[in-house]
Parts: structure tokens; sequence; C-alpha cells
């Protein structure tokens, strides 16, 4: 399979807590961004990568949230001393052009 | 700001029918425009994409068009099937110098058809 790929799919981690989740674009895709998604909401923009630098960030992105892309190759998002509201799917995007093509997410839960 | 709205929220059809879901958008100043489906607990799966240039986009019984001075965008559906149940997403894309490349996406249209 040649998707964009998610690991874990899924997390459940206790408040304070701190999580990483990584991200495997499409190979050769030089952008790859990554989205958050609450329940009955549509995905809402965290960060974007163009190769291994990070262009943008939204607003949504505390100081909590960091984001890597080494080499310009795989992604990891990391959550320090998580709270009940960073509860969400994380969904990892990644195109060479126009076209954004989206991984199949990991739903985290903060209990 | 942008704002991308979807209309209906929720839409259920009988097999067969041919329907239309709704996207409108407040800044014409778009890239392109994507539309995706999403089944539940899943990521997204592309549909269609629109570039600010073109008026529509044909894939088998999907049909996108863009009418980007009206900030409107339409999908149709043909031939309904049960197995196209699922939530539908519209997302545009602004100029990339005014506002980089993420995509801006509404709340969606869930659409179950029964059969």
């Amino acid at each position: 399979d040649t998707g964009v790929s998610q690991n874990p799919r899924h997390k459940i981690t206790k408040r304070g807590q701190n999580v990483t989740f990584r991200c495997d674009p499409i190979s050769e895709h030089n952008r790859l961004y990554w989205y958050r998604q609450t329940l009955g909401q549509g995905p809402e923009f965290l960060t974007y990568f163009q190769n291994e630098a990070q262009l943008e960030k939204s607003r949504l992105l505390s100081d909590r949230f960091s984001a890597e892309r080494p080499k310009g190759s795989f992604s990891t998002l990391e959550i320090q001393r998580t709270e009940q509201g960073d509860s969400a799917m994380y969904l990892c995007a990644s195109s060479f052009a126009f076209e954004q093509f989206f991984g199949p997410g990991t739903r985290l839960t903060v209990l | 700001k942008q704002e991308v709205t979807q209309i209906p929220a929720a839409l259920s059809v009988p097999e067969g029918e041919n329907l239309v879901l709704n996207c409108s958008f407040t800044d014409s100043a778009i890239y392109n425009l994507q539309w995706f489906r999403q089944d539940p607990g899943k990521g997204l799966t592309s549909l269609l994409l629109i570039q600010s240039s073109q008026r529509e986009q044909t894939s088998g019984r999907l049909n996108a068009s863009l009418d980007k001075s009206s900030g409107r965008s339409t999908l149709y559906i043909a031939a309904s099937q049960p197995g196209d149940s699922a939530t539908y997403l519209c997302a545009v894309r602004l100029l990339a110098n005014q506002a980089g490349t993420a995509l801006i996406f509404g709340k969606g249209t869930t659409l179950s058809v029964s059969s």
C-alpha cells in the first residue's frame, strides 16, 4: 500500500501524559500537513511542512504541541501534558502538487 | 476569514436516487476546491479536485461543479447506492500568497442511502 500511513491508530492516555504520533507520507510527496478533527466537525489545520521545513503553524498549535519532519520524510506530532480537550482524531495528509491525500488518522482519547 | 458551509447537514435517500450536496464559501479568492468522503471513524478519501480555473470535474457517478464568483460548489451523485453512505466534506485552499496551503473544511453532509 503506497498511501499515507499513521501510527498508532488509537491512543488512550491519562491527562498530563505525553503522546507522540507518526505519519509516513506517500513516497516523494514533499508537502506534509497535520489536521485535527473533533466529532461532528471538519478537520482543522494544525501545521504544514515542505520537505523538512515547518512553514506554517495554526494558532491551534499551542506550546504543548510540537511537530517535526526530520530529513523531509516521516513526521511526528507530539503533545505534552495532554488535556481532555486534546481528545480528537489527528489526521496527516501529504501532497506533491495540488491534491492532498489523507491517512487513516490517529484517534486520541485523554482520560 | 474564509468560512465553508455545507447544506444539508444530513440527507437520507432511497437507493437509486440522484442527489446534490451543496458547499458554499465566503471568500472567492480560492486556489482550488476538493471534495472528500469520510467513513465513520476513518480518514478522508479524496473524490474530486477542481482548480479555480475549472468549472467541473467528473469521476464515475460523481460530478462536482464550481462557481467561484458566487462562492458555491455542488457534488452530484448519480444513481446512489448504499455503499455511498458516508460523510462528504468540502474543502477550499486559499490562494498561496494569501494564506498558505492549508485546506479549510466545512462540517460535512452525512449521507445515508437505504436499500
